[in-house]
């Protein structure tokens, strides 16, 4: 069964980076697409960035300019990297496998990490 | 693309059936995906191309539509089916979802 859990800090300062891991167990990283999702407190859901490998990588262009995305398949974890915070990021993130077939929905989710941005 | 789903809420009573609707600015085709999601949880995939039951999924729900306007289906109410629930369109990136609409008890 696979299983992602999203790890980093809770709390970042505005005008920080903030920084998640997804660590990925019970199968391979290799074959799929991943990506990240976030959800602001009560609002909805927002697609941020997906991976396939290193050279295969896009960004939700409202993030793109403050948005970074890699992975590390020896140590079956994906990251993200977001700058330049504000409270607006203020949001629970998820971490998420695109099915194989279909267009990608997401079959696999972490658990979620609530990521609060405050001085 | 835009999303837009309907009602933003419902109540209903166990053993009802509900219907939501989620139209989109432009076609996406039959690329369109429902999640439900509970409180203090991560969404699960119900339903992808529009109709496809993803595995594991009861057949009580169930999903159609293609180009702009889709409905997920839940056939008869239960318990544990009281949640928020959104689409996703798979049509094109960046990828987008509904706003969500919340089934409450009755």
């Amino acid at each position: 069964q696979v299983q992602l859990q999203e790890s980093g800090p809770g709390l970042v300062k505005p005008s920080e980076t903030l920084s998640l891991t997804c660590t990925v167990s019970g199968g391979s990283l290799s074959g799929y697409f991943w990506s990240w999702v976030r959800q602001p407190p009560g609002k909805t859901l927002e697609w941020m960035a997906y991976i396939y490998d290193t050279a295969n990588t896009d960004r939700n262009p409202s993030l793109r300019s403050r948005l970074s995305i890699s992975i590390d398949t020896s140590k079956s974890q994906f990251s993200l990297r977001l700058t330049s915070v504000t409270a607006a990021d203020t949001a629970v993130y998820y971490c998420v496998r695109h099915k194989a077939s279909d267009r990608g929905s997401y079959d696999y989710w972490g658990q979620g990490i609530l990521v609060t941005v405050s001085s | 693309i835009q999303l837009t789903q309907y009602p933003s809420s419902l109540s209903a009573s166990v053993g009802d059936r509900v219907t939501i609707t989620c139209r989109a600015s432009q076609g996406v085709s039959s690329y369109l995906s429902w999640y439900q999601q509970k409180p203090g949880k991560a969404p699960q995939l119900l339903i992808y191309a529009a109709s496809t039951l993803q595995s594991g999924v009861p057949s009580r729900f169930s999903g159609s539509g293609s180009g702009t306007d889709f409905t997920l289906t839940i056939s008869s109410l239960q318990p544990e089916d009281f949640a928020t629930y959104y689409c996703q369109q798979l049509n094109s990136y960046p990828r987008t979802f509904g706003q969500g609409t919340k089934v409450e008890i009755k």
